[in-house]
């Protein structure tokens, strides 16, 4: 089945710098990978993902890139505000919607 | 309107009892999921159904049995709780498997189980 490794598994920013979380995976067939942001008690919600055939994209403050090669896609967030502070979920994805979650980094940005 | 619905939110049971866990989708959608977030907030799946068959089964104790009335409902059953069975536990659903790409999978709020 799928690996999906992620890091940092925690990350201290102050507020405005940026914030970079990084995910390996291992299975060449995965086509998708989203990024889920969970708050403190609630349901892990999408907020940006990435198909195979794009290399990058970008929402607002918040980007993905993928290396297909490298089997890595990575997210970043710029100018990080207090309500950023999350646990981040990165997965990855086949044909067959088989959803392989990485460990989580939990994001705390410093006011 | 809730897209993903689970009951109940909390759940404290003692140890060796039968409980189970409801999980509903407005949505649509052909496939639904289970998931196991421990203390360490890992989201492990457990379950996940496509038309009422059982495509995902990681290992999972059989004491954790999904039954799936309809397309729109994926039930979680646990026989004989044990102490490590204390986690948060969400139900998700996305769209149908034949599409070429993975989608969006939505997750219920969460139910936190408490074996004592």
């Amino acid at each position: 089945g799928e690996n999906v490794e992620q890091h940092p598994s925690t990350l201290s920013v102050q507020e405005g710098d940026s914030a970079v979380i990084k995910c390996t995976y291992s299975d060449s067939a995965s086509n998708y990978f989203p990024w889920y942001k969970q708050e403190l008690g609630k349901r892990p919600q999408l907020i940006i993902d990435i198909r195979s055939n794009v290399g990058e994209k970008k929402d607002q403050r918040i980007a993905v890139t993928l290396n297909k090669t490298a089997k890595h896609f990575s997210l970043h967030i710029t100018e990080t505000q207090p309500e950023d502070s999350a646990v981040y979920f990165c997965a990855a994805c086949k044909t067959g919607n088989q959803f392989y979650f990485g460990t989580g980094t939990s994001l705390t940005v410093i006011p | 309107d809730t897209a993903v619905s689970q009951t109940p939110k909390y759940l404290v049971t003692q140890m060796g009892n039968d409980k189970s866990i409801k999980c509903e989708q407005n949505l649509g959608h052909d496939t639904m999921y289970w998931y196991k977030q421990d203390s360490k907030k890992f989201l492990k799946i457990m379950f996940s159904y496509n038309n009422k068959e059982l495509i995902i089964n990681e290992t999972v104790p059989n004491r954790f049995s999904p039954k799936s009335p309809d397309k729109a409902h994926l039930n979680l059953h646990i026989n004989s709780l044990e102490l490590g069975d204390s986690a948060v536990y969400f139900c998700a659903s996305s769209q149908e498997l034949q599409a070429r790409w993975g989608t969006e999978a939505f997750f219920g709020q969460g139910t936190r189980l408490t074996v004592v």
